[in-house]
């Protein structure tokens, strides 16, 4: 089965721009994640929908950050406009439920400049 | 507060060896406890799972054990290889209520390099 797809795999961007990352997650699974990676760190949660529907957005700077996933399945990631902390890779999870009991499957990310 | 623990510094072991990371964590209750593996510049690849009411679990090379009363998972590579070098990361997946959506936390990782 195809996996977990992202996509830029790289973005430099000037702080104060805007960017947007898109994630198609495995076909079928409900459950979508997106993740922050700062280097040396483990991933932290950002926002996990069901479906097309938000379960937990509370780690998400909402003033800044926005995501959405309209009808189920793809998802795109917005930060608008980027600080220079903003400097991540930014992750993309699914899973078939809404638990882990098969393990999450991962994108390879988009690595985020800002400079 | 709530903290999960991976040893920060590099663990560096001969080829052949066993390789052994430790994962402990502070005011969480687990449903399950993962491990994955992460290489430089991909996303972390899922390899083990271990439930709370589990005590070892195993997949070829690689065992977990999971200790509940000292908040512990040690992770196990048997007869390793430069192969496996790469950074571990141990994963809480909590439960956010009683039937409810899952949440999975990660430990900042412990980087493994196998030298031949």
């Amino acid at each position: 089965e195809a996996g977990v797809a992202q996509s830029p795999r790289y973005k430099i961007i000037e702080k104060r721009q805007s960017v947007a990352f898109w994630c198609n997650p495995i076909s079928g699974h409900a459950t979508l994640y997106w993740y922050q990676q700062i280097l040396g760190q483990g991933p932290k949660l950002l926002i996990q929908f069901q479906n097309n529907g938000v379960v937990d957005d509370s780690q998400l700077p909402k003033d800044r950050f926005s995501a959405e996933r309209l009808k189920g399945v793809d998802s795109t990631l917005k930060i608008q406009p980027a600080k220079l902390e903003d400097s991540a890779v930014y992750l993309c999870a699914s899973t078939p439920g809404m638990e882990g009991s098969y393990g999450y499957t991962f994108g390879s990310g988009t690595r985020l400049t800002v400079v | 507060s709530q903290k999960i623990e991976q040893n920060s510094e590099a663990l560096n072991i001969q080829e052949g060896k066993t390789a052994t990371l430790t994962c402990n964590y502070t005011n969480y209750s687990p449903a399950y406890l993962q491990w994955y593996r992460q290489d430089p510049g991909r996303g972390p690849v899922f390899l083990l799972l271990i439930r709370e009411n589990e005590k070892e679990k195993r997949k070829e090379r690689l065992k977990v054990t999971f200790d509940t009363t000292l908040k512990q998972s040690l992770f196990h590579i048997t007869a390793s290889q430069p192969a496996d070098s790469a950074t571990y990361l141990c994963a809480l997946d909590i439960e956010r209520f009683s039937g409810g959506y899952n949440k999975l936390i990660f430990g900042a990782g412990t980087r493994l390099a196998v030298h031949p």
